[in-house]
């Protein structure tokens, strides 16, 4: 079936780093994909999406590029604030039993540090 | 708009004991579903309704229930409580099926089983 791998955490930074989060996909088809944070205390809100091949979402400084080639959707950040600690997930689209579900992968807890 | 809620946001239950998790959502979204949240897993889809009077299972449906009676609503019934449902539960709605469309997520409900 479809699946997302993240890479592993957690991650700490300091503040104005580079960010690069890892995620690949195994998928049929051509899904969405999608990045959602969640902050601490709260549920997930989505990020950024790109539903095509070479799209690129972006968002709040976020930037990913669905690229088929490799099966990846990497998140970056040129330089991070103490204000992007969160968990970060990967998901793509999916369908089961003709609707649409999400697929996540594991989730990667970012820590800045100022 | 309040967006998705959720009652209650925490709660403890013995083994055996039933509950209902409450979700609400004004934003007249056909698509609901119920995600369950376990540390290392990402979000596994328990249950979706693709409108009023029309659910389904997601992955892992066991010792879940559901029902939708009107647009807006979209309870999860714990029947009897056993410790493997200890999770954070997240509901969540969307506008339509396609894959491309982003969900909304309510804040969560911690859920212990003792």
């Amino acid at each position: 079936g479809n699946s997302v791998t993240q890479m592993e955490g957690p991650v700490t930074l300091s503040e104005e780093a580079f960010l690069t989060i890892n995620c690949t996909y195994t998928a049929t088809g051509y899904p969405s994909l999608f990045w959602y944070v969640q902050y601490p205390g709260e549920g997930l809100q989505l990020l950024l999406k790109a539903t095509k091949a070479d799209d690129k979402g972006s968002n709040k400084g976020f930037e990913a590029t669905y690229r088929k080639e490799t099966t990846s959707f990497h998140l970056e950040k040129g330089s991070v604030q103490v204000s992007d600690s969160a968990v970060y997930f990967c998901a793509l689209s999916d369908q089961v039993q003709g609707a649409q579900k999400l697929v996540f992968g594991q989730g990667t807890r970012l820590t800045i540090n100022p | 708009n309040a967006g998705v809620t959720q009652t209650p946001k925490f709660q403890v239950l013995k083994t055996g004991q039933s509950m209902t998790l409450q979700c609400a959502q004004d934003m007249n979204h056909e698509y609901m579903s119920w995600y369950r949240q376990d540390p290392g897993m990402g979000l596994r889809l328990i249950h979706y309704s693709v409108g009023a009077g029309i659910t389904d299972q997601g992955e892992v449906p066991n010792g879940y229930n559901v029902s939708r009676s009107t647009t807006e609503d979209f309870p999860l019934r714990l029947l009897s409580a056993a410790p493997s449902q200890t999770s954070v539960y997240f509901c969540a709605s969307s506008y339509r099926l396609a894959g491309t469309d982003t969900q909304y997520f309510g804040p969560g409900t911690r859920l212990t089983v003792l």
